[in-house]
């Protein structure tokens, strides 16, 4: 069952203007991890941001911020002073089991940001 | 990247050939996992392993199977590739608790023709 929703297939930007990804998902634990990756056209994998669900400040690194709001199970990502080089693939990602053995992520099925220059 | 490596990086490959990928890791994580990843899904699960010998499924395992003798090498293999399993496949790793989520390999774009 899909447990990572992210609503917006593509999006795009201005230059040096703020965008906001968005994240819904779904789960019965009350202590997790929640990430955002980006995928340049390079096709690596980069981990862009992480947030702890029993942290209330919101994660940020540099330009990039999140909305986390845990009682809606929404986990978004700002991008703020857009760049060419912010163009890749963003994909949500948390882990819909933190116990026992199961360490493992299930992904959004992303969201394409094109910046424009 | 670092610490992990895929091999090949593309392969064509006929319609009904054994296909074997490879996932290499110098961090001594002891989760590792193979994913693929296609248009409009995303990165779907197909195994993972937590330990040498230890292996699951994921929620895409048909077709696939995988072998973990090392806790550096994590095999994927396609035992009759098929054109469905056309894709681009990601090795990762993790420590566990997943803290800090995965490292990914750079990808393996498999074409099956």
């Amino acid at each position: 069952a899909q447990t990572v929703t992210q609503s917006q297939p593509e999006m795009s930007v201005q230059e040096a203007e703020t965008v906001t990804l968005s994240c819904t998902y779904d789960t019965s634990e009350n202590n997790y991890y929640l990430f955002w990756y980006k995928q340049p056209p390079s096709r690596q994998m980069i981990l862009v941001i992480r947030q702890e669900a029993y942290k209330q400040q919101n994660a940020t690194e540099n330009r990039f911020s999140v909305n986390f709001q845990k009682a809606a199970k929404s986990f978004s990502l700002k991008i703020s002073d857009s760049q060419l080089g912010d163009t890749a693939m963003y994909f949500c990602a948390f882990p819909p089991n933190s116990g026992g053995s199961n360490y493992k992520l299930t992904f959004g099925k992303g969201t394409l940001l094109t910046v424009n220059p | 990247d670092a610490g992990i490596t895929q091999s090949p990086r593309h392969k064509v490959t006929e319609t009904g050939t054994p296909v074997t990928l490879r996932c290499h890791q110098t961090e001594n994580h002891r989760y590792m996992y193979w994913y693929r990843q296609d248009p409009g899904h995303g990165l779907r699960l197909i195994h993972y392993s937590y330990g040498v010998k230890d292996t699951d499924k994921g929620e895409v395992s048909d077709g696939y199977s995988v072998s973990r003798s090392k806790t550096e090498d994590f095999l994927l293999t396609l035992e009759s590739a098929t054109s469905s399993q056309t894709s681009v496949y990601f090795c990762a790793i993790s420590g566990g608790r997943l803290n800090y989520g995965y490292t990914f390999g750079s990808g393996t774009r498999l074409t099956v023709v």
